[in-house]
């Protein structure tokens, strides 16, 4: 089946410890993107990537960090600039030509203590 | 002011109840209009997409688009348990912005038996 995985479904770190959160899909989308949602804000558009090797920040992407070297995976590190980490991160993809929409992965719960 | 604004909730109903979802807006750039439904730890999972105004039927489920007002409606008829979710509201300028979607803070819905 197609579709977008994103692991571990949980994650626990340390404050003060970089952590990479995976991406990938096989749905031979082009595009891809990392949101995260916190409860009572809906979801915020941290990085995304039209292209391989080509990336562009959203509207919060301090302290985030991405990198797409391959079509198939858009890897989020959350370093430990980022000031309020514990978040649910969620990666989504899309066709890069037309209006196509969004697909979601399940995201990744990180809690950083 | 938000961008988007949506109705936290929480909104519970009935089984069978008619259940109505609003999202107002304030960029009159905005043209592509997308309800998502998620579930407890899950992703988004798109319900309904729209471009422009007006009218889309799906099964149980209506989407209402007034680009005068700024003011976007999702219905659903005869309401079951299993539609027990949040339901995110969510927009895009289209073109290159398209995957930059901009989001509702999302309506927790509970349908009890």
């Amino acid at each position: 089946d197609g579709g977008i995985t994103q692991s571990p479904k949980y994650l626990f770190r340390k404050e003060g410890q970089n952590v990479t959160l995976s991406c990938e899909q096989n749905l031979n989308h082009d595009a891809m993107y990392w949101y995260r949602q916190d409860p009572g804000q809906g979801l915020r558009l941290i990085y995304y990537s039209q292209i391989v090797n080509d990336f562009q920040k959203g509207d919060i992407a301090e302290g985030y960090s991405v990198s797409r070297e391959k079509k198939e995976s858009f890897p989020l590190t959350v370093t430990s600039a980022q000031k309020n980490p514990t978040a649910f991160y969620l990666c989504a993809s899309r066709r890069g030509e037309g209006n196509s929409p969004l697909h979601f992965g399940n995201g990744t719960r990180l809690t950083v203590t | 002011q938000k961008e988007v604004e949506q109705d936290p909730g929480p909104l519970s109903v009935p089984e069978g109840a008619i259940v109505s979802l609003n999202c107002t807006y304030s960029n009159s750039a905005f043209q592509y209009f997308m309800w998502y439904r998620q579930y407890s730890r899950k992703g988004p999972e798109l319900l309904m997409y729209t471009y422009s105004s007006g009218n889309k039927e799906d099964g149980r489920f209506t989407a209402q688009v007034d680009k005068s007002s700024k003011y976007i409606s999702l219905f659903i008829r005869d309401s079951q348990p299993s539609d027990s979710a949040t339901y995110l509201c969510a927009m895009s300028a289209g073109g290159t912005s398209y995957g930059k979607l901009t989001f509702g803070q999302g309506t927790i819905l509970t349908v009890h038996p």
